[in-house]
C-alpha cells in the first residue's frame, strides 16, 4: 500500500526556517518525481515545488523561488521542503503528492502537515 | 504562470448531474491533454479523480466523467450522491514542467 506521511510542520515566526519530511513507502521511490503542494486555511491548492526521480530537475511556484528548497534522500525514501524567509502568506497544509508522468497527474497524495507563520 | 478559472460553487439534487467548467487558454489547456480532476471531501488530502482529461484510475465510479472543448476542460458527475458533496479541482501541467491548479468548486447536493 502507498503511504505518504508528511512531518515537521508548526508554528513559526515570520523570518524564520522550517523543514517538512515526507516519509514515502510502499512503492518504489526512487523511480517517482515527487511534488510539494500547499493549501491555506479556507483556499485551494497551490503547486509548490517539483523534484524528478533522481533530482536532477528541480522546479518551484514563482511564490516560493529562491526562499524553499526540495530535496529527496532515496536511500531513505524521503522527501523534504527546506522553507527559510518564511512569511504570514506561507501559512497552510502541507501536502507531498507522488507525480506520474506521461501522462502527468498526481496519485497519491499525503494527509499533510500544518505551517503557521506568524508572530 | 497560467491560471484556471471555476466557478466557486455548483449544485444538484440528488440524482442528479453537474458539470465543472475549468478554463484556460489556448496555450495551455487548449493545446495539451495535460488535465486532471481531484476531490477534496471536507478535512481530507485531494484524491484523483480523472487524468488526462477523461481517463478514470481504477476504483473512481463511472459516474465520474471528463472532457475538453477548445480552451475549457469539464467535469461531469452524474447520478450525484450525498458523498460527492466536496471541493473539486482541476489541474494542468504545463509546458514549463509546473502545475497549475484552478481556485476550486464546491459541490453540495442539495
Amino acid at each position: 500500500e502507498v503511504q505518504l506521511v508528511e512531518s515537521g510542520g508548526g508554528l513559526v515566526k515570520p523570518g524564520g526556517s522550517l523543514r517538512l519530511s515526507c516519509a514515502a513507502s510502499g512503492f518504489t521511490f526512487f523511480t517517482y518525481s515527487m511534488n510539494w503542494v500547499r493549501q491555506a486555511p479556507g483556499k485551494g491548492l497551490e503547486w509548490v515545488s517539483s523534484i524528478s526521480s533522481s533530482g536532477t530537475y528541480i522546479y518551484y511556484a514563482d511564490s516560493v523561488k529562491g526562499r524553499f528548497t526540495i530535496s529527496r534522500d532515496n536511500a531513505k525514501n524521503s522527501l523534504y521542503l527546506q522553507m527559510n524567509s518564511l512569511r504570514a502568506e506561507d501559512t497552510a497544509v502541507y501536502y507531498c503528492a507522488r507525480m506520474k508522468t506521461t501522462p502527468y497527474y498526481f496519485d497519491y497524495w499525503g494527509q499533510g502537515t500544518l505551517v503557521t507563520v506568524s508572530s | 504562470q497560467s491560471a484556471l478559472t471555476q466557478p466557486p460553487s455548483v449544485s444538484g439534487s440528488p440524482g442528479q448531474s453537474v458539470t465543472i467548467s475549468c478554463t484556460g487558454i489556448s496555450s495551455d489547456v487548449g493545446s495539451y491533454n495535460r488535465v486532471s480532476w481531484y476531490q477534496q471531501p471536507p478535512g481530507t488530502a485531494p484524491k484523483l479523480l480523472i487524468y488526462e482529461v477523461s481517463n478514470r484510475p481504477s476504483g473512481v465510479p463511472d459516474r465520474f466523467s471528463g472532457s475538453k472543448s477548445g480552451n475549457t476542460a469539464s467535469l461531469t458527475i452524474s447520478g450525484l450522491q450525498a458523498e460527492d458533496e466536496a471541493d473539486y479541482y482541476c489541474s494542468l501541467y504545463t509546458s514549463s514542467s509546473t502545475w497549475v491548479f484552478g481556485g476550486g468548486t464546491t459541490l453540495t447536493v442539495l
